[in-house]
Parts: C-alpha cells; structure tokens; sequence
C-alpha cells in the first residue's frame, strides 16, 4: 500500500525557517518525481515544487523560488522542502504527492501538514 | 505562466442532475491536463488524466473532454458524495498551475 506522510509542520514567526518531511513507503521511491502542494486556509491549490527522481531536474513556483529548497533522500526514501524567510502568506497545509507518470493511472497525496506563519 | 480559467465558480445543483465545468487554459496545453476531485479536510483525488482517462476506481460518470486550450469535465448523474471543489491543473509546462476550482454545491 502507497502511504505519503508528512511531518514537520507547526507554527513559525514571519522571517522563520521550517523543514518539512514526507516519509514514502509501498513503492519503488527512486523511480519516481515527487511534488509539494499547497492550500493556504479557505483557498485553492498552489503547486509549489517538483522534484524528479535522480534530482536531475529541480522547479518552484515564483512564490517560493530562492526561499523554499526541495530535497530527496533516496536512501530514506524521503522528501523535503526546508522553507526560510517565511511569510504569513506562506500559511497553508502542504501537501506531498507522488507524480502521476507515463503509464500510470492514479497519482498519491498525503494527508497534508499544516504550517502557521504569525507572531 | 498558463493561467487555468474555471467556470463557473459554483455550480448549485440537485442530485441527479448533470454537471458540466470547464477550464480555459491561457496556453495551448495539449493533453496534459488533469482534475482534481477535493472534499473538506481531505487531499485532492484523481479524477481525469490526460484531459479524457479516468483514473483507477473513478466511476463512469466521471467524463473529460478537449485539447488545447478549452477543456471539461462533465458528471451526468450526480451522486450526494460528489458535491465538492474541483480543479483543473496542467502538467504542460513548468511552473504548473492550477485553476481556481469550481464548487459543486448542492440546490
């Protein structure tokens, strides 16, 4: 069974830093792109960065380029995106996916971690 | 950026009725895109890849249509469990995008 589960989310001062975790299981994790999303509160879904499988090829969402950093440890089958200067718009629950690839038919998400950005 | 354009915004309907809603992409996209099924508190879920392949163990009520730049995704029978947000998202080009979503509320 493919499980995605997320970690590290919490509340952060505005300027803070946080690293978030995504711990894959059920799948072959090095063949894969991997994905962070988000949904700030209320809101629709925000790509914010992928990450293909050998690292290779590495993309943000202008939003976050130069703050958020996406990394994999392939060993550990994990994903991470260490966020810094966060801002209050950053607030939203963050998701981590599976990629949908060639020949595949259903993507995976995880259930999501919350990251609050106030004072 | 491709920007993804949803109408309408919301869709007031009843169960039984027919939902039809529809993503405009700013750039030719091909068929590369995809909708996203979201409840509350829960992830999005798979509806429709490559504009018109249901995902596995998505029903058969469950219809996508287009190519390029106008595409829909269109329910002919509304079942209670699919009143929801759905979003278009295009796999196209970097960065992707989503559309804003479209709720399916009921009348």
């Amino acid at each position: 069974e493919v499980q995605l589960v997320e970690s590290g989310g919490g509340l952060v001062k505005p300027g803070g830093s946080l690293r978030l975790s995504c711990a894959a299981s059920g799948f072959i994790f090095t063949t894969y792109t991997m994905n962070w999303v988000r949904q700030a509160p209320g809101k629709g879904l925000e790509w914010v960065s992928s990450i293909s499988s050998s690292t290779e090829y590495i993309y943000y969402a202008d939003s976050v380029k130069g703050r958020f950093t996406i990394s994999r440890d392939n060993a550990k089958n994990s994903l991470f995106l260490q966020m810094h200067s966060l801002r209050a718009d950053d607030t939203a629950v963050y998701y981590c996916s599976r990629d949908l690839r060639v020949g595949a038919t259903r993507d995976y998400w995880g259930q999501g971690a919350l990251v609050t950005v106030s004072s | 950026e491709i920007v993804l354009t949803q109408s309408p915004a919301t869709l007031s309907l009843s169960p039984g009725e027919s939902a039809t809603l529809s993503c405009r992409a700013s750039q030719n996209v091909y068929s590369h895109l995809v909708w996203y099924q979201q409840k509350p508190g829960q992830p999005p879920r798979l509806l429709i890849y490559d504009a018109s392949i249901r995902a596995t163990d998505i029903p058969a009520r469950f219809s996508g249509s287009g190519s390029g730049t106008d595409f829909t995704l269109t329910i002919s029978s509304l079942e209670p469990e699919d009143f929801a947000v759905y979003y278009c998202h295009q796999r196209s080009k970097w960065p992707r995008t989503f559309g804003q979503g479209t709720k399916v509320e009921i009348k």
